[in-house]
């Protein structure tokens, strides 16, 4: 089955600079990406997704890369802001199968 | 758009007795529902797949008949878990997929926190 890692666990970044997250997939069938916030005690929000026709997608402050051959996304978060502060999550899956997640990001926004 | 409703959102209940948590899509018909289980600081375990009017999946190690899944209407899932014990303290989490258009996005509800005395 799909496996889903992401780094860095935990990152810490100054209010206004640009904080990067990255996510590797194991299997290559995968064609779908999306990227969760999850504020605490919340479910979580999508906040921006890709699929793998895509190479790159991004709105407004937030963006998101793929490399297919390489089977790693990763999440740009620019000018960022203290609203930012959450645990994001990763996930992939192959069309509407079911999302496997990565393990998390805890993301905190230094005013 | 795409609004997952999940009541309750907290609940305390002692030791063997049942609770009931809902989950709804209000602005969109949702032929698949998941429900997930978060341990603190832990990602989204999956715990079972449920389409409309038909069995729920579960995942390798889920108990089926502790976890009750029920997905009567294609707006509306329930899970109950029955026989509740302190262990099945979790955060509970459903999500939603719009039967139509671009299938793959999955919205999810605001989780529900049950603590079992």
């Amino acid at each position: 089955g799909e496996n889903v890692e992401q780094h860095p666990s935990t990152l810490s970044v100054q209010e206004g600079d640009s904080a990067v997250i990255k996510c590797t997939y194991s299997d290559s069938a995968s064609n779908y990406f999306p990227w969760y916030k999850q504020e605490l005690g919340k479910g979580p929000q999508l906040i921006i997704d890709i699929r793998s026709n895509v190479g790159e997608k991004k709105d407004q402050r937030i963006a998101v890369t793929l490399n297919k051959t390489a089977k790693h996304f990763s999440l740009h978060i620019t000018e960022t802001q203290p609203e930012d502060s959450a645990v994001y999550f990763c996930a992939a899956s192959f069309g509407n199968e079911k999302l496997t997640f990565g393990t998390g990001t805890r993301l905190t926004i230094i005013p | 758009g795409a609004v997952v409703s999940q009541h309750p959102s907290w609940v305390i209940c002692k030791s063997g007795t049942s609770v009931k948590i809902e989950c709804r899509s209000l602005d969109f018909q949702a032929t698949t529902m998941f429900w997930y289980r978060q341990f603190p600081k832990q990602s989204l375990m999956l715990m079972a797949t449920s389409n409309e009017g038909s069995k729920a999946t579960y995942e390798q190690g889920v108990e089926k008949d502790k976890f009750l899944i029920n997905h009567a209407s294609l707006t509306l899932s329930t899970l109950t878990v029955t026989s509740a014990h302190p262990e099945d303290s979790s955060f509970y989490i459903c999500s939603a997929r719009p039967a139509v258009g671009t299938n793959e996005k999955l919205f999810f509800g605001s989780g529900t926190q049950l603590s079992v005395l």
